[in-house]
């Protein structure tokens, strides 16, 4: 069984468009996160959720707006997509994120969007 | 800038070879982690050392910590075509609450 799992896997679409990525996580896990990848691999975190909530909110455009409907799950929905927001997009899960603590994080497999 | 800097970026070995790479960071951390991603996947965790240890072994695979350089490496000994991938160190960014990444060191280990 997939521990992380995201969809979609690739996600082509034009930009000004609205679109979804959703993260689904069977670990149990009390804390998800977001993570934005660059074509040249530089990782940064976009937000993070513990026990549906929001605990870290990076500078990310507003247009990004991540939901946790429960701990198993982190949505993100993308506003008027723009060239820049091409990139691919990684969900993780860890047991806890409580102050400077951090455990392993457990990563998905990742959204690939392009945006034309 | 970000917390983690990796050194070489790209490192190309023969199997059998070891391979080792290394991680230099600013703040003051709790624990350090070391991941691999295979190339259109997503990130796997390593190993994890903290900021009272020194070394730790998993495998073929050993991490360094010195926090009075401010610094880790990551010796892969033994080396497989299956261990070409990127690695990346990730710290807990002194006391953020958060994981930052190093840039990476694409590893190639050529059969």
């Amino acid at each position: 069984d997939t521990a992380v799992s995201q969809t979609p896997k690739y996600l082509v679409t034009q930009m000004g468009n609205d679109k979804s990525i959703k993260c689904e996580q069977n670990l149990g896990h009390d804390t998800m996160y977001w993570y934005k990848q660059d074509s040249k691999k530089f990782l940064k975190i976009m937000f993070s959720y513990n026990n549906k909530e929001l605990i870290i909110n990076e500078t990310v455009p507003n247009r990004f707006s991540p939901k946790s409907p429960d701990k198993a799950h982190l949505n993100l929905h993308i506003n008027s997509l723009e060239l820049g927001d091409s990139a691919v997009y990684f969900c993780a899960s860890s047991q806890r994120s409580l102050g400077a603590y951090q455990e392993t994080q457990y990563f998905g497999p990742g959204t690939r969007l392009l945006v034309l | 800038s970000q917390q983690g800097e990796e050194d070489p970026q790209a490192l190309s070995i023969q199997e059998g070879e070891n391979a080792t790479m290394n991680c230099s960071y600013k703040t003051s951390i709790n624990n350090l982690q070391w991941y691999r991603q295979n190339s259109g996947r997503g990130l796997v965790h390593l190993i994890l050392i903290r900021s009272n240890e020194r070394e730790k072994h998993s495998g073929r695979l050993r991490v360094t910590l010195d926090t009075s350089k401010k610094s880790s490496s990551l010796l892969i000994t033994a080396s497989r075509a299956a261990d070409t991938a990127s690695y990346f160190c990730a710290t807990d960014g002194g006391n953020t609450g958060k994981l930052i990444f190093g840039q990476g060191t694409t590893l190639q280990v050529k059969p």
